[in-house]
């Protein structure tokens, strides 16, 4: 079975700081692989994707993404940190081996930044 | 633009009341999905639907009901039989195909039992 685990429930930055997101998954075959984000009461916006094309994933707003196969992990960075980036984030795998394609979710990171 | 849609955006129900809630897509996208989401916890599956006329349950599909009559909508009932149902619902859709496996989700309604 195919899961992802979201290693820090909550980060706190300054902003200008750098950004560190820690996701580590499991999956017997090549995973298919998102970081989403979610603002407060609001539906979820896709950051970036990896589907195996290639191991450093740059995203949306800055945001960028390593799939790293020998460590299972898909930790999302940003250089500097802005104030509108404080949300929550959730690591995402697809589940291609049940017949919905299904989204398996981590926990969520709570990204606090700080003036 | 396209999207998805939910309504209303705030819902409150009494107990043993059925309530239905709404998602309409215009991205032509066959495949569509309603999540559930509690407070400090990721989404999970309630039901899906690869094509219209076809649904399928998900992992926590008990006192929960769907139609797909149209391409474009895939409304969600939450029955009086579901035990606990306050929480924030999403609805997402998928353009189906090889490696099509990102969902694009809807701004979700969030459901209150009085």
């Amino acid at each position: 079975a195919q899961s992802v685990t979201q290693l820090d429930s909550h980060v706190s930055v300054s902003e200008g700081t750098p950004v560190l997101l820690r996701c580590n998954y499991s999956s017997s075959y090549s995973p298919s692989l998102f970081w989403y984000v979610q603002h407060p009461n609001k539906g979820l916006q896709l950051l970036l994707k990896y589907t195996s094309a290639a191991t450093l994933v740059k995203g949306i707003n800055g945001f960028e993404a390593e799939f790293k196969k020998s460590e299972t992990s898909f930790h999302l960075t940003k250089p500097s940190a802005h104030m509108s980036d404080a949300a929550e984030y959730f690591c995402v795998v697809s589940d291609t081996m049940d017949s919905s394609y299904k989204l398996i979710f981590g926990s969520g990171t709570r990204l606090l930044v700080r003036p | 633009d396209g999207g998805i849609t939910q309504s209303p955006k705030y819902l409150f129900r009494k107990e043993g009341q059925n309530v239905t809630l709404s998602c309409e897509q215009n991205l032509n996208h066959d495949a569509m999905y309603w999540y559930r989401q509690d407070p400090g916890q990721g989404l999970r599956l309630i039901y899906y639907s690869q094509i219209v006329n076809d649904f399928q349950k998900g992992d926590i599909a008990e006192g929960y009901s769907v139609s797909r009559e149209k391409k474009e909508s895939f409304p969600l009932t939450v029955t009086s039989a579901q035990k606990n149902p306050t929480a924030f619902y999403l609805c997402a859709s998928r353009r189906t195909g090889v490696n099509q496996y990102e969902q694009f989700f809807g701004p979700g309604t969030r459901l209150t039992v009085l």
